[in-house]
This record gives C-alpha cells, structure tokens and sequence, in this order.
C-alpha cells in the first residue's frame, strides 16, 4: 500500500504568514492528490484535487502543487478562519491519507 | 444542496456486528457517477478510507479492512450502509460516509457530518 507522509505535523503561524504543508507519497502517484482541511468536531472539507486543482468555493489563497512523490499545499496569506487539521490523499492506488498538519496560532 | 446523514448505535459491545447507515439527499444515488464510501477517524488520530459502493453495487474496499467491512446499497431508500463484524475497541472512531467524485470515485467532495462508535463492554 501507499504510505502519505505529512511534515511539519504542527506549524505555528500568525495571521497573514504564507504557510506551506509538504506530503510525500511512498512511490509515485503522479498527480492523483487532493488536499482537505478539517477543523475540530467537523468533517473534512475538500480544498485541491489532481494535485492542484481547486474546488469550487475554495478561496484563491489556497494552492496545490507537485506531482509524482512531493506535493505542497500553500496558503497565501494565513487568515483567522485557517487554522485547522489540513490531510493530504492520494487515489492512485486504493485510498490513504496523511498524518495530518494542524496549523495553529503563534 | 447534497446533504449526508449517518445513523448508527453509538455504543456497542466488542464482538457484535453493528451496522451504520448514510442517508442521501438533495441527489439521487442511483443517478451513477458517483461512488459512496466510508471513511473513519479514531479519536485523535488521522482519517482511514474504509471502502465504496457504486449504485449498481460494485463495491471496492481498503485491502486491509477488507475482511471485516461490507458495505450495500439501497437506491429505493436513497441510502448505503456499512457492516462491521467482530469489532473491538481499536474500531472505536467516528465514521464518515462521503460521496467519492472523479472518474472512479477518487476524492470526497461531499461528506455526511460523521457519527461516533464506541466499543465498550
């Protein structure tokens, strides 16, 4: 199976910081990544998918990138409403997620 | 607006076989395109894709879980559900249903709000 890695697990950030999330996938997956935020006691709410597509609704500050073995989710512009659980998941073999970053306040 | 909503026992004793049931509405299931799958989150940890259901009943399951989990469709219901067998407390977590988009159901794009089980004697 596909193991997803997540770095850093926890990030501190302030408001207005351009944050960045890596995920690094076991073997090759091309671009077959989505990126979901999830906040506490909430279900996950899905942000980007094939790599760095982004869903409809998701603010512009939101980005994806990579392909293969290393993504990245950016945030432009860290905003209040942020700060959360971010999961990546690759679906090129089954399904399986990453550890999880939680992005809390500095 | 495609809404979600799980129904389980909440609380249940190790080696039963509960059953969780995801009603969907605001679409059809039957309208096909899309797969309807289950995903867990143990409390605190990180999600788990247990498998999906398209509306025909062709089902795909993580390898792993494969042996305890079945999942079934009931269009005239409009709702899927999810059979766990012989659980025990490691299967204590909230269950998503979700509805699984791309061309073979590869991401979620909608998901019910999830509901808690808990194996306990």
């Amino acid at each position: 199976d596909i193991q997803m890695t997540q770095s850093p697990s926890t990030l501190s950030a302030s408001v207005g910081d351009r944050v960045t999330i890596t995920c690094r996938a076991s073997q090759s997956i091309s671009n077959s990544l989505a990126w979901y935020q999830q906040k506490p006691g909430k279900a996950p709410k899905l942000l980007i998918y094939m790599a760095s597509t982004l869903e409809s609704g998701v603010p512009s500050r939101f980005s994806g990138s990579g392909s293969g073995t290393e993504f990245t989710l950016t945030i432009s512009s860290l905003q209040p409403d942020d700060f959360a659980t971010y999961y990546c998941q690759q679906y090129k073999y089954y399904k399986s997620f990453g550890q999880g970053t939680k992005v809390e306040i500095k | 607006q495609l809404q979600l909503q799980e129904s389980g026992p909440g609380l249940v004793k190790p080696s039963e076989t509960p059953t969780l049931t995801c009603t969907v509405s605001g679409g059809s299931i039957s309208s096909g395109s899309y797969y309807w799958g289950w995903v867990r989150q143990p409390p605190g940890k990180a999600l788990e894709w247990i498998g999906a259901i398209y509306y025909n009943g062709n089902t795909y399951y993580s390898p792993p879980l494969k042996s305890r989990f079945t999942i079934s469709v009931d269009t005239s219901r409009n709702q899927f559900s999810l059979r766990l067998s012989s659980v025990t407390a490691a299967d204590t977590a909230v269950y998503y249903c979700a509805r699984q988009s791309g061309a073979f159901g590869y991401y979620f794009d909608f998901w019910g709000q999830g509901t808690l089980v808990t194996v306990s004697s």
